[in-house]
Parts: structure tokens; sequence; C-alpha cells
């Protein structure tokens, strides 16, 4: 069973537009849970840690729901800077903070 | 605000040779590691890097691959005996501590093995 599986898309949504984007990890012992952001051939940006209570920050919406082992991110009002792959990422249990990411969900917002 | 460097952006070697890639992590940071990703892959967990020692190491890193904080502030990742294999973007990445436990990461170094 993969470790972070996510939806590879990809999304072509139009500007404006809600999307969501939705992971599952496998290990129910995962403490810490984040959304980084990939540009093409660029470095992983983290976008937002993710909480127990569910946290926003701006247009983004973040969820984890523990019992399913499941993380959600929604953007509202999508603009096309927003186009990129979002990569759902939980932490190694037991490690040093060391990071398992998914493969990825790809957005295109189009105008 | 601060961020994690890496030099070069780009390092082209032939296989057999052996590459050192150079990480200037954030400055209050405590924590290093460094990750892995072949094109059209996801990222992969190499090595993480606490308290002048390596704290944990993943399957891909064998014994052709070595890291080292030489001072204060640099964090390389040597490896010998390049494979065609290890062609891939390599990141730095930093942790303060936390919580929340947020890494940040460098801009990358493409390698190619020819």
């Amino acid at each position: 069973r993969k470790e972070v599986e996510q939806d590879p898309g990809p999304f072509n949504v139009p500007e404006g537009a809600t999307v969501a984007f939705n992971c599952t990890y496998s290990n129910s012992a995962s403490q810490s849970f984040f959304w980084y952001r990939q540009d093409c051939r660029k470095e992983p940006k983290l976008l937002m840690s993710v909480y127990s209570s569910g946290n926003e920050d701006g247009r983004f919406t973040a969820q984890l729901n523990r019992a399913s082992q499941y993380i959600s991110l929604l953007i509202r009002d999508s603009k096309l800077s927003d186009s990129a792959t979002y990569l759902c990422v939980v932490d190694l249990v037991g490690s040093q903070g060391n990071l398992i990411f998914g493969k990825g969900t790809k957005l295109s917002v189009k105008p | 605000e601060p961020e994690v460097t890496q030099t070069p952006s780009h390092q082209v070697t032939q296989m057999g040779q052996e590459v050192i890639l150079r990480c200037v992590p954030i400055s209050n940071h405590l924590y290093f590691y460094w990750y892995r990703q072949i094109l059209g892959q996801k990222v992969e967990f190499l090595v993480s890097f606490y308290n002048n020692e390596i704290s944990e190491k993943s399957e891909i890193f064998d014994d052709r691959f070595s890291v080292e904080r030489p001072d204060g502030s640099n964090f390389t990742l040597k490896i010998r005996s390049t494979k065609l294999e290890d062609s891939a973007m390599y990141f730095c990445a930093s942790l303060w501590t936390g919580p929340p436990r947020e890494q940040y990461f460098g801009p990358g170094t493409r390698l190619t093995v020819t």
C-alpha cells in the first residue's frame, strides 16, 4: 500500500473556480501533515501545515481527518498563479522529521 | 526572508566520477536533510542530519553517499562512483524544530550523469 496517495490529475479549472484536492496516508501514527506546492522543475514550497482542527490561510483551507487518514486542500477563487503541482506530505513516524511525499496533483488554472 | 541556498544549480558528470553538492541551510536551523526527485517521480528522502551526525538514512543512501557539515554554515552531499540512475534533482532542506516542524527547501541541484 502506498504511503501517501493523491489523485494525479490534472485538474483543469477556470479562473475563479473552487477546487479541492484529496490525499490519504497509510500510517495512522503520522503526526505532522503538510501541503507543499511545486512549480515545474522547482523546489517544493511549503503552502501550509495541516492541523487536526482544520486551518485556513486566505483562499486556502486544509482539513485533516485522522479517523479516515485523509487530508484535503480547498482552493477558492483560483488564480492563474495557482497553477502548479500540489504535494501532500506526511512525516515518517518515529523519525527526525523525515518527510514522505505523495506524487502530487497537477492543477492548471485557465483564463 | 531567510532561505536555503544550493550550489551548483546544475552539475553534469561522467559515470564513475565523484560529485559534491553544496547547501547552506537557514542559519538558526538545527536539522538538515537531503531529498532527491527523479524526473516525473515523487520527492524521496535520502538522509537527515542533526548535531553533526546522521540521524537516519533511506535505502537509497548507500555507501557511495556521504554527508558532511564542514563548518557552521555549509552542508554537503557527496556521491562517489556516480551511476546513471543517480541523475535527479537533489534538494536540501532545513528545519528549526517547531512545532510545527516545517521544512524549507533549497532550489535544488540538477545532477546529470552521462
